[in-house]
């Protein structure tokens, strides 16, 4: 079962560059999710989606941007790279944000910007 | 403001042993508690999600307990393998918008 995969596993990138995050499910779940953990802290929220067409805000938007076009894709785009992007993204889905329904998470996606 | 606090940071226990992770929460109001563990270079994963009702939960051999009066939370680890050494992350939700409150995580590790 592949459950939640994104790619690439690793990246670096130089200041000012851009770049997409690719994560697609195969659950058939509403809602999606990118977060961002940085060394020591806890998840934050970067986007999220509640179906094809719909997406808004988490915690932490400014320098990303996301579209879904389908049910099962969620990519993250990085416009103009910046050190503090410098982080690991993880994408993840779940049937939706009600209580008891499990998160799904991908494996992560390692991005250093230098 | 909503937090999450998790202690302790991080603990060395040897294989087969016992032990017991804290998390207390501000979070208010109160929708769900979930434990995650978090391998090395991998995706949170999920081990137990409470709701307001329920104050303990088992998953093999973790157990989870919580107080919503106190609003805190423990996760039991029995016999401890090897493989248990992860992260352990508590993550509380709010129920006016579901927004998830995640703690910076326990980092376990298991000596032989």
């Amino acid at each position: 079962n592949a459950g939640v995969t994104q790619t690439p596993k690793f990246r670096i990138l130089k200041i000012g560059q851009s770049m997409t995050l690719q994560c697609t499910q195969d659950m058939n779940h509403n809602y999606m999710y990118w977060y961002r953990q940085d060394p020591g802290m806890g998840l934050k929220l970067i986007y999220y989606s509640v179906g094809a067409g719909i997406t808004d805000k988490g915690e932490v938007p400014n320098g990303y941007n996301v579209s879904r076009s389908t049910t099962e894709d969620f990519p993250l785009r990085l416009e103009l790279a910046a050190p503090s992007q410098t982080s690991v993204y993880f994408c993840a889905s779940s049937v939706d944000w009600g209580s008891g329904n499990t998160i799904y998470f991908g494996e992560g996606s390692w991005l250093t910007v230098v | 403001k909503n937090q999450v606090e998790q202690s302790p940071q991080s603990l060395i226990i040897l294989e087969g042993k016992n032990c017991t992770l804290q998390c207390n929460y501000t979070v208010s109001p109160f929708s769900n508690l979930r434990w995650y563990k978090q391998d090395t270079g991998r995706g949170p994963v999920s081990l137990t999600i409470m709701t307001f009702s329920e104050n303990t939960k088992s998953n093999g051999r973790y157990t989870a307990t919580l107080d919503a009066d106190t609003k805190q939370s423990s996760l039991h680890i029995t016999a401890s393998q090897l493989s248990d050494s992860a992260s352990y992350i508590c993550v509380v939700s709010a129920r006016s918008n579901y927004q998830l409150i995640w703690g910076a995580g326990t980092k376990l590790i298991i000596k032989p």
